[in-house]
């Protein structure tokens, strides 16, 4: 067990809705990662937030957002959702923002299925 | 920009036999790798990192990783495999600076240990 808990594990929604992923870090981190990960293209860094401020942007799409809450909880928003956007989803969380001892603790992941 | 390549897809190896992941890097500036390891329907986790130092690393259940500045790799082995390393692998390197960190991974190997 990582420590960082994401919901759902599951979730099938049809083209155009909106999704929200949750996500809770290991107790103490203050920065939190998203990842997609997709058979074709493997792992991708979406976005980084520490504590409540967006800190790197990757490959993310204009239509997904995320933000980090007060007591450092994150959401990841995917609106107008497209069928290529099924893929997991993974949220990870170390104790700083910077590379520190370089380990990422990675959750579990919500798979999402866009039918 | 940052990458790692990962030369094989998958491998299958005998248990008991030893096996090798290869992963070679591309980077211009300072170099920390990583080897995660991803079980079915899990997180990824850290096996091992090299941030600096000695250029052999060891990890976690029996794993070591040496990090060849002059051919730019990063390859894993295990002297012995076990039925319970089936998994994906995944090489990756930080990019590190003004605050912000993440990963960016290889597209994984799936190694499949033979009874």
């Amino acid at each position: 067990d990582s420590g960082v808990t994401q919901t759902p594990k599951h979730l099938i929604t049809a083209t155009g809705q909106r999704v929200t992923l949750r996500c809770s870090p290991r107790s103490g981190d203050l920065s939190v990662y998203w990842y997609q990960q997709s058979l074709d293209q493997g792992l991708q860094f979406l976005i980084q937030y520490y504590n409540g401020e967006e800190r790197a942007k990757g490959n993310i799409l204009e239509r997904f957002s995320a933000q980090q809450f007060p007591d450092l909880h994150s959401e990841l928003n995917l609106s107008s959702l497209e069928l290529g956007d099924s893929a997991l989803y993974f949220c990870a969380s170390s104790a700083r923002g910077g590379l520190n001892t370089g380990e990422l603790f990675f959750g579990e992941g919500s798979r999402l299925t866009v039918l | 920009a940052q990458s790692v390549t990962q030369l094989d897809s998958q491998v299958p190896v005998f248990e008991e036999a030893p096996v090798e992941l290869r992963c070679n890097y591309s980077s211009s500036v300072s170099v920390y790798l990583f080897w995660y390891v991803q079980y079915p329907n899990q997180g990824l986790q850290l096996l091992l990192k090299y941030l600096s130092g000695s250029t052999l690393v060891k990890g976690i259940n029996g794993f070591e990783a040496e990090f060849n500045k002059s051919q730019t790799s990063f390859h894993l082995r295990k002297p012995s495999v076990h039925i319970s390393d089936t998994a994906e692998y995944f090489c990756a390197t930080a990019y590190s600076g003004a605050g912000s960190y993440q990963l960016t991974f290889g597209k994984g190997t799936k190694l499949s240990v033979i009874p």
